[in-house]
């Protein structure tokens, strides 16, 4: 079974800065995709950045981008310049390349401060 | 906004009582996928449909069950329902199954409240 972990419970920023939250995951599968999902207090998910395990480059999305070290089994999150409307829940997820369900870790609140 | 709608939005329930809740996938998905997400935790996988058919399941009791109707809407039914349950359940489309990778929208959820 895989596993997603997610360590910082809640992290805080200035807006404009910048903040990197932490996943790791655990799991026998060679092939396999991880994300990032936003919960804004609507409380619908939203994808933020998709990284397939088979890609060694890492995925960026305007000023979200990833730092994938698959052997590690590890996969952060860094928003950059940081602005008011990325206050929300963040959930690192997991699925194996032929899927049918997300496995997510517990979720990291952002909180981004004026 | 994603064209993935549930309802109800918010739902109280007396323990023991059966409760259904429903989802619209998005124009085009066969497949919807259900996930409970308790207060201060990330969603748990329920169950997923296919074309009609249940295709996978999580941890959760047989209490839990499900239909997809022919335009690939769905239902989550509980029955026997249990303090525990009180959570937000979400649903999620996809275009077919396997593509949970890359094609996953979500609706906003319903919140139930067993008391």
């Amino acid at each position: 079974a895989q596993t997603v972990t997610q360590s910082q419970p809640e992290m805080s920023v200035q807006e404009a800065e910048t903040v990197t939250l932490s996943c790791t995951y655990d799991t026998s599968e060679n092939n396999y995709y991880l994300f990032w999902y936003k919960q804004p207090p609507s409380r619908q998910m939203i994808l933020v950045i998709r990284q397939e395990a088979y890609k060694q480059q890492n995925a960026t999305e305007n000023r979200f981008s990833v730092n994938f070290q698959k052997a590690a089994k590890s996969f952060s999150l860094k928003i950059s310049d940081s602005q008011l409307g990325d206050t929300a829940m963040y959930f690192c997820a997991f699925t194996k390349a032929a899927g049918n369900k997300l496995t997510f870790g517990g979720g990291t609140r952002v909180l981004v401060k004026p | 906004e994603t064209g993935v709608t549930q309802s109800p939005t918010h739902l109280i329930k007396t323990r023991g009582q059966q409760v259904t809740l429903r989802c619209s996938s998005q124009s085009g998905h066969n497949t919807v996928s259900w996930y409970q997400q308790a207060l201060g935790q990330g969603p748990q996988f329920i169950f997923q449909y296919y074309r009609e058919e249940e295709n996978g399941r999580g941890n959760f009791p047989p209490r839990f069950s499900g239909l997809q109707f022919p335009n690939y809407s769905s239902e989550l039914n509980v029955n026997a329902l249990e303090l525990d349950d009180s959570a937000l359940y979400l649903c999620a489309s996809s275009p077919s199954t396997g593509l949970m990778n890359t094609e996953a929208f979500f609706g906003q959820g319903t919140r139930l409240t067993v008391v």
